[in-house]
């Protein structure tokens, strides 16, 4: 059974300070997605990672893709109160054509303090 | 706005009652995504349409259905309501080529009592 789990589950962290979220997963993918979903709203995609070695920046957030180890990052660089919200990452698993299911990991809840 | 729309937003309703939610995607989509979202099962995925046929299925209870429509949109049916449905239900569309979901609707959040 595919897993993908992410860590940490829950992130405290201060202002201007930089972590790291991680994804790791149990079976081959070469497409994964990072998303950011604030309470009891809908999700927003962040990034598309197509390749091994994909690496993508959006202002204070960039993420990458280890295909063969099955890993990829979000980092989080100099954290601001507007990054509060909870992460997730999604493994891509194509099926041929047009066929495609997206299974996410556990989300990482990210609280930063001032 | 994400351009998938769903509908209902908020549904509640009793147990062992039958409920259909709505999606249409964005525009130009021909896939459609169904997810769930519970706080004890995550986001689960449910099921995947492609211009009206079924190409991909997760973790979708037998009492529950889906299907896609000619003019692309589609409706989750969920059938003798339990407690435990009691979720966030997302609908999500992308275009072919593009893998799998990048759209994601505001979701309808269903409420059995």
């Amino acid at each position: 059974e595919l897993k993908v789990e992410q860590n940490p589950l829950f992130l405290s962290m201060q202002e201007g300070k930089n972590y790291t979220i991680y994804c790791n997963y149990s079976t081959t993918s070469d497409r994964l997605y990072w998303y950011r979903q604030d309470p009891g709203k809908s999700l927003e995609s962040l990034f598309v990672l197509l390749s091994n070695g994909a690496v993508k920046q959006e202002g204070r957030l960039m993420a990458s893709l280890d295909t063969k180890a099955r890993l990829s990052t979000l980092h989080i660089t100099a954290a601001v109160h507007d990054l509060s919200a909870t992460y997730f990452c999604a493994v891509d698993i194509w099926g041929g054509g047009a066929t495609n299911k997206l299974i996410f990991g556990t989300g990482t809840l990210l609280a930063v303090q001032p | 706005d994400s351009g998938v729309t769903q509908t209902p937003k908020h549904l509640i309703t009793a147990t062992g009652q039958r409920v259909t939610l709505r999606c249409s995607p964005r525009s130009g989509d021909l896939s459609v995504y169904w997810y769930q979202q519970s706080l004890d099962q995550g986001l689960q995925f449910l099921i995947q349409y492609y211009n009206g046929e079924e190409r991909a299925k997760g973790n979708i209870l037998e009492r529950f259905s889906a299907q896609q429509f000619p003019d692309l949109h589609s409706e989750l049916n969920l059938s003798s309501l339990e407690l435990g449905d009691s979720a966030l239900y997302f609908c999500a569309s992308s275009a072919y080529g593009q893998g799998g979901p990048n759209t994601f609707g505001s979701g309808t959040r269903l409420t059995v009592v």
